[in-house]
């Protein structure tokens, strides 16, 4: 059974700082990594995805893919309050519709 | 914007209630997707479909079933329901890129 493992948390940065979240993967056939960002009594919604080994930038998020240690990051600059939220690692298989989450890592940014 | 609407934001059922919670998009997307969401378990997957009358199992299909008879209608059925079933279930939609999430239904068992 594929396995999508993150640190549950919580993480707690300085407002300004950066942010780290780390998301590991079991399937090596996995070819598709998402984070999402879910609020307090919110449903998931989609901050970034990635496919190719290397970083992708997006404003103040950075997505990070290396597949040789299956790990997939994500980087938040400049933290903000409202960026406060659990972030969810997803993968799946390319051409295969079931998508896989983690179990979340809880963000709380202090003022 | 794509809209993914579930039926019902709360509910309350009995034990061994037959309960439909029901899942409408309006993007024309081929994939749907149910996930029940727990504290500490994250979303897991109950089931999906890739098509109109095709439905695949996910990683806890136990005590539940699925309905896809139109492609913007994804429907899941507790056949009897139990305290266990006690969560938040979130329907997903995908072209096969960004999952879409409706509002989440909170469903409580007594």
């Amino acid at each position: 059974q594929k396995e999508v493992e993150q640190n549950s948390g919580p993480l707690s940065v300085p407002e300004g700082a950066i942010a780290s979240l780390n998301c590991t993967y079991s399937d090596r056939g996995s070819q598709s990594f998402f984070w999402y960002r879910q609020y307090s009594g919110k449903s998931p919604e989609l901050i970034m995805f990635i496919y190719s080994n290397g970083d992708k930038e997006d404003g103040r998020f950075t997505a990070q893919l290396n597949k040789a240690s299956q790990y997939v990051s994500l980087l938040i600059r400049d933290s903000q309050p409202s960026d406060s939220a659990t972030y969810l690692c997803a993968v799946n298989d390319f051409g295969n519709e079931k998508l896989t989450f983690g179990t979340g890592t809880r963000l709380t940014i202090i003022p | 914007d794509v809209k993914v609407t579930q039926s019902s934001r709360y509910l309350v059922k009995r034990t061994g209630e037959k309960v439909f919670l029901e899942c409408v998009q309006d993007m024309d997307h081929e994939n749907m997707f149910w996930y029940r969401q727990d504290p500490g378990l994250g979303l897991r997957l109950i089931y999906f479909s890739y098509d109109v009358k095709m439905k695949e199992k996910g990683d806890i299909p136990e005590g539940y079933s699925v309905s896809r008879e139109k492609k913007e209608r994804f429907s899941l059925i507790l056949e009897s329901a139990s305290t266990n079933q006690t969560s938040m279930y979130l329907c997903a939609s995908t072209p096969n890129t960004e999952a879409f999430f409706g509002q989440g239904t909170r469903l409580t068992v007594v």
